[in-house]
C-alpha cells in the first residue's frame, strides 16, 4: 500500500510564497496529484506530476523528486481566498487509477 | 457544463434509519467512486465501479452497499447508520487512468441523530 504523510496545518500571510509538503511511499509510482478543498466543500483537481521537476500554473506550481518520494506545492501572492485543505494523492501501483489520500495541510492564510 | 451531482447536499436521518445519497455525472466517466471524508481526515475510499464492475474496499462495512444502473447514476445505501457513519460522503469520477484526475461532485453531509 501507499504511506502518504503532509504537514497537519501551516499558516501564512496575504501576499506570501508558502510550501506545501508531501513525502510518500509506494512499491510502484504512477504520478502524484495535488488537490484544494474549501471547508465544507469537495476536493477540486490542482496538479498531476509524474516525472521529476517542477510544473507551473499560474500562482501555483507543484514540484516532484521521485528518487526522494516527495512532492511539494508552491503557492505564491497568497490571496486569502487560498485558505483551504491541500491534500496530496498518490494512485496505488501496478497501473492503477486509484488515488490514495493524504490526510491533507490546512492553509489558513493571515491578512 | 459537465458535472458530477450530487444530492442531497445535507442529510439528517435517524439512528438505523436506512438511507440512500444519489450521484450523477454527465461527464461520461467510466469510473465512479465513493469516499467517506470525517473531519480533518483524508477521504477514505468506501467502493468504486469501473463500468459495470464493482469494487468493493476490504474494510468497508457490510452497512454500506452501492448501484450503478448506468453510467450515469451512482447510489450509496447505508442500511442501518449509526453515529460513527456521520461524515461527508463523496461521490467522484474519473476516465481510469492512473494520470486522471478524479472529479468531486459537492458531497452530501450526513447527520444521524
Amino acid at each position: 500500500g501507499q504511506n502518504i504523510d503532509q504537514p497537519t496545518e501551516m499558516t501564512a500571510t496575504e501576499g506570501a510564497i508558502v510550501q506545501i509538503n508531501c513525502t510518500y511511499q509506494t512499491s510502484g509510482f504512477n504520478g502524484l496529484f495535488w488537490y484544494q478543498q474549501h471547508a465544507g466543500e469537495a476536493p477540486t483537481f490542482l496538479s498531476y506530476n509524474v516525472l521529476d521537476g517542477l510544473e507551473e500554473k499560474g500562482r501555483f506550481s507543484s514540484f516532484l523528486s521521485r528518487s526522494k518520494g516527495y512532492s511539494y506545492l508552491l503557492l505564491k501572492e497568497l490571496q486569502m481566498k487560498d485558505s483551504a485543505s491541500y491534500l496530496c494523492a498518490v494512485p496505488a501501483s501496478g497501473g492503477s487509477y486509484i488515488p490514495t489520500f493524504g490526510r491533507g495541510t490546512s492553509l489558513i492564510v493571515h491578512p | 457544463d459537465a458535472m458530477v451531482i450530487q444530492n442531497p447536499r445535507y442529510q439528517v436521518t435517524q439512528f438505523g434509519k436506512p438511507v440512500t445519497l444519489s450521484c450523477s455525472q454527465t461527464l461520461n466517466h467510466n469510473v465512479m467512486y465513493w469516499y467517506q471524508q470525517k473531519s480533518s481526515q483524508a477521504p477514505k475510499l468506501l467502493f468504486h465501479y469501473y463500468d459495470k464492475d464493482f469494487n468493493n474496499e476490504a474494510d468497508t462495512p457490510d452497512n454500506f452497499q452501492s448501484r450503478r444502473p448506468n453510467t450515469s447514476f451512482c447510489f450509496l445505501d447505508i442500511r442501518s447508520p449509526g453515529l460513527g457513519d456521520a461524515a461527508m460522503y463523496l461521490c467522484a469520477t474519473s476516465i481510469g487512468g492512473s494520470n486522471s484526475p478524479l472529479h468531486f461532485g459537492n458531497g452530501t453531509r450526513l447527520t444521524v441523530t
